[in-house]
């Protein structure tokens, strides 16, 4: 059962381009989201987080939107660049439950020059 | 560098052998995680710590095993492994007890553990 989905195993985008990386979940007690980042052979590092009580979060190049409704999550990178090329996951918890992070399963992104 | 220190990096081991990884977190986190990453899934939580206790168990088998120790590094014992247990085993740290701003999570390289 996953409560965190990351729907698109991979995604190709032209350099300078927006990437846009969608998440889905599914438990209604989450209520703060974080995307993490992956080079190969390196762990996973913190990217941008939001919690429940705003609707969107910007940092740079990096935008994280959050639709409660829909508990749907995007992070967008604009402008894209090639050393954003990566894996990127998404994560969530329950802040007000001993939760930990639940993670997406990710998603490749490849930001072609 | 995010601080947190793994060992062994790679680590090959027979079926039905057991196998000790290693963890040093940030310097005043008292927080310890651990993931599992196995091919084309996503990081599966194991195990929590915080200040030596349990704080949240995920899908950690029976075969599996953990502690905290009082410096605060940590153990993951896997014993009669499993072709299965082959994969990415990732520790995480972070200085207060639960996911939230300000309580960021950092991971450290992972240990490649492979079963023959």
């Amino acid at each position: 059962d996953q409560q965190v989905k990351q729907n698109s195993p991979s995604l190709s985008v032209q350099e300078g381009r927006i990437s846009i990386l969608n998440c889905d979940y599914t438990n209604s007690m989450f209520d703060y989201f974080l995307w993490y980042k992956k080079y190969p052979a390196e762990g996973p590092t913190f990217l941008i987080s939001i919690s429940s009580i705003k609707d969107k979060n910007e940092d740079g190049r990096f935008t994280v939107f959050l639709n409660k409704s829909a508990k749907h999550l995007s992070l967008h990178i604009v402008p894209s660049q090639p050393g954003d090329s990566a894996v990127y996951f998404c994560a969530a918890s329950a802040q007000s439950g001993n939760t930990p992070l639940v993670f997406g399963k990710g998603t490749r992104l490849s930001v072609i020059a | 560098d995010s601080g947190v220190t793994q060992t062994p990096k790679h680590l090959i081991t027979a079926t039905g052998q057991r196998v000790t990884l290693r963890c040093s977190p940030r310097s005043g986190d008292l927080s310890v995680y651990w993931y599992q990453q196995s091919l084309d899934q996503g990081l599966q939580f194991l195990i929590q710590y915080y200040n030596g206790e349990e704080r949240a168990k995920g899908n950690i088998l029976e075969r599996f095993s953990a502690q905290q120790f009082p410096d605060l590094h940590s153990e993951l014992n896997l014993s009669s492994l499993e072709l299965g247990d082959s994969a990415l085993y990732f520790c995480a740290s972070s200085a207060y007890r639960d996911p939230a701003p300000g309580n960021t999570i950092y991971f450290g390289e992972g240990s490649w553990l492979t079963v023959v």
